[in-house]
């Protein structure tokens, strides 16, 4: 079985843009979580999407935002990047009813 | 004071040592406890997850909960260099929606662990 992908796996952008990533999860996997991952503050939750419905969020500003689609697959937006957003973005995925989530390899954000 | 509090490390010992990693927690709502191994430049892989307070054991891995002290461990037997990695902690409550339950997991800053050969 394939497991959690994301695209692009690196990125570069400049202050003020925007990003948009994506994540495939896992076949049959409904859940889909995301995390942003940075040496001084660890992994911290963004949000989580079930069935198309953002049903937990985390502790950031309105500039992070995601959804999901009928497949399942899910974006994540940042806009009016700032040089604290460069980060390792994780997305996991787990099916109904467990709670094992399994991680992607993450897409690397760099903002200049 | 952090939900969550793990050693950073780092933490260097000789191959086939016991390794013991450790997280404290404040949040009694916690139910559901994982422990992830993260390489460099990876994802988080899944090693062990535990519902509520006590052992469970999966080859060299053994992971315990204790709910009283708010405390848990993962101890790693008879270590190798391929177990050099960022070994973090994470926890949950437990969210019940129509259709399962949900995932917002609260995660250690992680262990960073050097096994030398």
């Amino acid at each position: 079985k394939a497991g959690v992908t994301q695209t692009p796996r690196y990125l570069i952008k400049t202050r003020g843009q925007q990003v948009t990533l994506s994540c495939s999860p896992i076949s049959g996997h409904r859940s889909v979580s995301w995390y942003q991952q940075t040496p001084g503050q660890g992994l911290q939750f963004l949000f989580e999407y079930f069935s198309e419905t953002q049903r937990n969020k985390g502790n950031f500003p309105g500039r992070f935002s995601g959804r999901q689609f009928s497949n399942s697959r899910s974006e994540m937006n940042v806009s009016t990047l700032e040089l604290g957003d460069s980060a390792l973005y994780l997305c996991a995925s787990g099916t109904s009813g467990e709670y094992e989530q399994y991680f992607g390899p993450g897409t690397r954000l760099t903002v200049t | 004071q952090k939900e969550v509090e793990q050693d950073p490390g780092p933490l260097s010992v000789p191959e086939g040592a016991i390794v013991s990693l450790n997280c404290t927690y404040s949040n009694s709502a916690f139910q559901y406890f994982m422990w992830y191994r993260q390489y460099s430049r990876k994802g988080p892989e899944l090693l062990m997850y535990t519902y509520s307070s006590g052992n469970k054991e999966d080859g060299r891995f053994t992971a315990q909960v204790d709910k009283s002290s708010k405390y848990i461990s993962l101890f790693i037997r008879d270590s190798q260099p391929s177990d050099s990695a960022t070994y973090l902690c994470a926890m949950s409550p437990i969210y019940e929606h129509s259709g399962g339950s949900n995932y917002k997991l609260t995660f250690g800053k992680g262990t960073l662990l050097t096994v030398n050969p």
